[in-house]
This record gives C-alpha cells, structure tokens and sequence, in this order.
C-alpha cells in the first residue's frame, strides 16, 4: 500500500464548481497533515494544515478521518487560477524535523 | 514574507561532475531539508538537518550526496559523482521550531524554494 495515496485526475470542472479532493494514509502514527499546491514545475506551496477539528481557510475546507485515516479538501466556487496540482502530505510526528512524505497529487484544471 | 531562495535555477552537468546546489533558508528557521521531485513523479525526501547535523536521510540519500551549512545562512546539497538518474528537480525547505510563525502559520510547517533543475547528460 502506498503511504499517501490520492486519485490522480485530472479533474476537469467548470468555474464556479464545487470539487472535492480524497487523500489516504498508511501510518497510522502520522500526526500532522497538509495540503500543497503545485503549478507545473514550480515548488510545492503550502495551502493549508490540516486539524483534527477540521479547518477553513476561504473557500477552501480541509478535513481529517483519524479512524479512516482519511483527509480531504473541498474547493468551493472554483476559480481558474486553482487549476494545479494538489498534494496531500503527511508528517511522523508533530516535531519540527520530521520528513514530509508526499501524494502523486491530483491534479485541478479549472476551465471557462 | 519571508522565502527560502536557491541558486542556480537550472544545472546542466555531465556525468560523473560534482554538483553543489545551493539554498538560503527562511532566517529565523532551524530546521532546513532536500527533497527532489523527478519529472513527472511525486516530491521525495532526502534528507533533514538540524543543528549541524543530519537529523533523518531517505535511502536515496547514499554516499554520493552531502549537505553542509557554511555558514550562518547558506544550507548547500552536494552530489559527488552525478548519474543519469540523479536529474530532477532539487527543493530545499525550511521550518522554524517551537510556537507561533510568520503569517500566523505553525513554525513546523515546511516551505519550499523554487527549486535547481539537474540536468545530468
């Protein structure tokens, strides 16, 4: 089993749609948990962590499944400056020097 | 905002050529990293330093790669003997340690620079 896992799209949606995106996890000892973006051969950037609680940033919503091991960001009101790639990325510990362990992301085009 | 930098953007080099990749992390972070990223498959991770040392390294991160901090701001990726396979995409990244952060984020969360494309031919 992959340690991150996520559907690799594309997913092809019209402006203003709702898309949701499915990350799972392996290790169950994972503590912290992202969201990334990243543009065609650009650098990974950090879109959001995500909270047991579940958290909000805008129109984006990110939520996290312990049991299920299971996390997920919604996209609400799409814009075409969304379409990239997103990345689901796990951390071991909640220490600042453990290694990010990354999704093949998924990948957003967002279109007229 | 304050951003992790790398030099050069692009690399070529021949096989066999030592490489130095070069990063400046976010200044107040303790915490610096080397993932890569081969084209078309997902980020990986290198290795982690901390306090002058290497706090954690992937198998890939085998005799023929190093990583020094020269100094009080530079964080540097040395491959010894490059190979074909070594072309990728090269991201250093930072984190800070402790509570609180710039724009109002968690001090241990990762960001990344723009990356030094290797191209070894």
């Amino acid at each position: 089993r992959k340690e991150v896992e996520q559907d690799p799209g594309p997913f092809n949606v019209p402006e203003g749609a709702t898309v949701a995106f499915n990350c799972t996890y392996s290790n169950s000892a994972s503590q912290s948990f992202f969201w990334y973006r990243q543009d065609c051969r650009k650098e990974p950037k950090l879109l959001m962590s995500v909270y047991s609680s579940g958290n909000e940033d805008g129109r984006f919503t990110a939520q996290l499944n312990r049991a299920s091991q299971y996390i997920s960001l919604l996209i609400r009101d799409s814009k075409l400056s969304d379409s990239a790639t997103y990345l689901c990325v796990v951390r071991g510990s909640t220490g600042g020097g453990n290694k990010l362990t990354f999704g093949t992301g998924t990948q957003l085009k967002v279109e007229l | 905002e304050p951003e992790v930098t790398q030099t050069p953007s692009h690399q070529v080099t021949q096989m066999g050529q030592e490489v130095i990749l070069r990063c400046v992390p976010i200044s107040n972070h303790l915490y610096f990293y080397w993932y890569r990223q081969i084209l078309g498959q997902k980020v990986e991770f290198l290795v982690s330093f901390y306090n002058n040392e290497i706090s954690e390294k992937s198998e890939i991160f085998d005799d023929q790669f190093s990583v020094e901090r020269p100094d009080g701001s530079n964080f540097t990726l040395k491959i010894r003997s490059t190979k074909l396979e070594d072309s990728a995409m090269y991201f250093c990244a930072s984190s800070g340690t402790g509570t609180g952060g710039f724009s109002g984020g968690s001090s241990y969360e990762q960001y990344f620079g723009p990356g030094t494309r290797l191209t070894v031919t």
